[in-house]
């Protein structure tokens, strides 16, 4: 498809497991960014991703969270160890270039709830 | 650090009259403001965005919005509301010098028919 992808689309898992969430960005497009959002609330700003690096992860909650982008176009966010308070939905949005000019295209989400 | 304010968690107003939509923020250098929309069991819509140049910017859907520097806004607005448009707003804040976009909380317009 033309737009970003995020499966799966629902997630539930018991507390203490881990989880992997993956987003498939638009063809060609250089940044990747990882938001998380609760209910009531604007998108969390996690991490972002110019290329294959992470060029700013200073949104991770905490060291339980950790993301890749191995070869600059699919990207999975892993959470270790999750916790009831990790429930969210989780976004991923790419643009075209890093300038900080373009605008975001963002998937549809998944929703995460840890029992 | 960036911050994004939408003083109004939900905004009325009937069809066909004009609705804005109002969102404050705070940044160290030249920002760069977003207005996003999102519907319900859908991903965020980009609508339009502020960069530099022409302090009025049009975008999807028959909506602008206007910056202003000295009060540091930057409100959403359409002439003539639809059913329609009723989604949840986000507008967001980039430092020009910065990776970062914050969102703000997100208003919900409801337009009446």
């Amino acid at each position: 498809g033309a737009g970003v992808s995020q499966t799966p689309s629902n997630k539930v898992t018991e507390k203490g497991k881990y989880v992997e969430l993956r987003c498939d960005p638009i063809s060609g497009h250089t940044a990747l960014y990882w938001y998380r959002q609760s209910l009531g609330q604007g998108p969390e700003f996690l991490i972002y991703f110019q290329g294959t690096g992470a060029a700013d992860d200073s949104g991770l909650p905490n060291d339980r969270f950790f993301a890749v982008r191995p070869e600059g176009s699919v990207s999975t966010l892993k959470i270790q160890r999750t916790e009831r308070g990790d429930s969210a939905v989780y976004l991923c949005a790419s643009s075209l270039l890093t300038s900080g000019r373009n605008e975001q295209f963002f998937g549809p989400g998944t929703r995460l709830t840890v029992l | 650090a960036q911050s994004v304010a939408q003083p109004e968690d939900q905004v009325n107003v009937a069809e066909g009259n004009p609705l804005t939509v109002k969102c404050t923020y705070s940044v160290s250098g030249n920002p760069y403001l977003f207005w996003y929309v999102q519907y319900p069991n859908r991903g965020l819509q980009f609508l339009l965005k502020y960069i530099t140049g022409d302090n009025l910017v049009k975008g999807s859907y028959g909506f602008e919005a206007e910056f202003n520097k000295s009060q540091t806004s930057f409100h959403l607005k359409k002439p003539s509301a639809l059913v329609s448009d009723s989604a949840l707003y986000f507008c967001a804040v980039r430092a020009n010098y910065g990776q970062n976009f914050v969102f703000g909380p997100g208003t919900r317009l409801s337009v009446l028919p």
